[in-house]
């Protein structure tokens, strides 16, 4: 696609329930990372994928978040049991492998845990 | 490991003044380094890039930065600030061997009219 594409771009589920986002990053980019922003906050590192492997995943916070991307393409972060501290906005990025590439960012999905 | 610092949470200067946004490195080979912008309730843009050319970096809006390898630094400028320019500002670096992106926490820029 054109840019990387996030959906859904707002969730609002109630706590204890489990959310699926979904990433689709520019096609051809091997390079993928979930971050998460609280209001007002910085990016939080939350995965990085290269391929389908995931070398650094050291910023999920808990055993309740893992994420998946098949095929070298689409990935899903799942967050099992939310929690209202999970609400924020997640974001996705991709970008190549080759050197001094940027990355490219997508619009983020709102979540909301009531 | 990577690191980087991005010296001050909010930064406030007058409309017309000039714009200063710090940011260091820690590596002991020069990275790829990034400046992005976020304006509110929007995504992260690119704003410039280094990647070993030219260590003055020209970017959009009026924005430059300039590698010092020296000082392991990689500030953000600007001559006269706007009031669109109000948005946060976020800092990265990328290592050369598996180019990983490595965030700062972003610096939130205040313009005051």
């Amino acid at each position: 696609g054109a840019g990387v594409s996030q959906s859904p771009s707002n969730k609002v589920t109630e706590k204890g329930k489990d959310v699926e986002l979904r990433c689709d990053p520019i096609s051809g980019h091997t390079a993928l990372y979930w971050y998460r922003q609280s209001l007002g906050q910085g990016l939080e590192f939350l995965i990085y994928f290269q391929g389908n492997s995931a070398p650094d995943k050291s910023g999920l916070p808990s055993d309740r978040f893992s994420a998946e991307r098949t095929g070298g393409s689409v990935s899903t972060l799942t967050i099992q049991r939310t929690q209202q501290e999970d609400s924020a906005v997640y974001l996705c990025a991709s970008s190549t492998n080759a050197g001094g590439t940027e990355a490219f960012f997508g619009q983020g999905t709102r979540l909301t845990v009531v | 490991a990577q690191s980087v610092t991005q010296l001050g949470s909010h930064v406030s200067v007058s409309e017309g003044a000039l714009v200063l946004l710090r940011c260091n490195y820690s590596s002991s080979v020069p990275p790829y380094l990034f400046w992005y912008v976020q304006y509110p309730n929007q995504g992260l843009q690119l704003l410039l890039k280094y990647t070993s050319a030219a260590t003055l970096v020209k970017g959009i809006n009026g924005f430059e930065a300039e590698f010092k390898k020296s000082e392991t630094s990689f500030h953000l400028t600007k001559p006269s600030a706007h009031m669109s320019d109000a948005a946060e500002y976020f800092c990265a670096v990328s290592d050369r061997s598996n180019y990983q992106l490595i965030w700062g926490a972003g610096t939130k820029l205040i313009i005051k009219p």
